[in-house]
């Protein structure tokens, strides 16, 4: 059974940073692209980022390019999103989710649960 | 970057009604359109996928088409569980979009 667990989620001040986690299990991790998803209170999805199966090419909506970075590490079985310089609009629910075809970077067929980012003084 | 736009916002129907959900494109996208549901307090679930191909485990009664830059999601018969917010997604290219949801609800 494919299972995705956001951690790393909570409340950070504005300008701060925070690290998200997502482990991975039940496919063979290094074999698909997995991608970041996140939902603000009230409001609808909006696509973050996206990292190939290999870690050799990232993708980023411009809202956060140069503040995150997606990364991954095949030998953990884990996804990555480094945020800094945190700001207001970044509060959500982050999703990690996975691409649905190995070698493919369209669809997202499985996803984690969720972890909230609040960004508040 | 593509724009994605749904319709209607909010869709009232009654169980056993057929629902049509439609998605346009700001261009463009062939077919690389996938639709998602989302209920309250849960990730979403990927319902369609390249326009008109139904993900693993989704019934029947979920069916999507179009191409280019119309795109619907048609469910043949609402069932209770079948309320809640349906997200088209386009990935012909980067970045990823979504449209802004379409809130099916019961009337």
């Amino acid at each position: 059974e494919v299972q995705l667990l956001e951690s790393g989620g909570g409340l950070v001040q504005p300008g701060g940073f925070l690290r998200l986690s997502c482990a991975a299990s039940g496919f063979t991790f290094r074999s698909y692209g997995m991608t970041w998803v996140r939902q603000a209170p009230g409001k609808g999805l909006e696509w973050v980022s996206g990292i190939t199966d290999s870690g050799g090419s990232t993708f980023y909506t411009d809202s956060v390019k140069g503040r995150f970075t997606i990364s991954r590490d095949n030998s953990k079985n884990t996804l990555y999103l480094q945020m800094n310089s945190l700001r207001a609009e970044d509060t959500a629910v982050y999703y990690c989710a996975k691409f649905d075809v190995s070698g493919s970077y369209n669809y997202f067929d499985y996803w984690g649960q969720g972890a909230l980012v609040t960004v508040s003084s | 970057e593509i724009v994605l736009t749904q319709s209607p916002a909010t869709l009232s129907l009654s169980p056993g009604k057929r629902a049509t959900l439609s998605c346009r494109a700001s261009q463009s996208i062939s077919t690389y359109v996938a639709w998602y549901q989302q209920k309250p307090g849960q990730a979403p679930r990927l319902l369609i996928y390249e326009a008109s191909n139904r993900a693993t485990g989704i019934p029947a009664r979920f069916s999507g088409s179009g191409s280019g830059t119309d795109f619907t999601l048609t469910i043949s018969s609402l069932e209770p569980e079948d309320f809640a917010v349906y997200y088209c997604q386009q990935r012909r290219n980067w970045p990823i979009t979504f449209g802004q949801g379409t809130r099916l609800e019961i009337k």
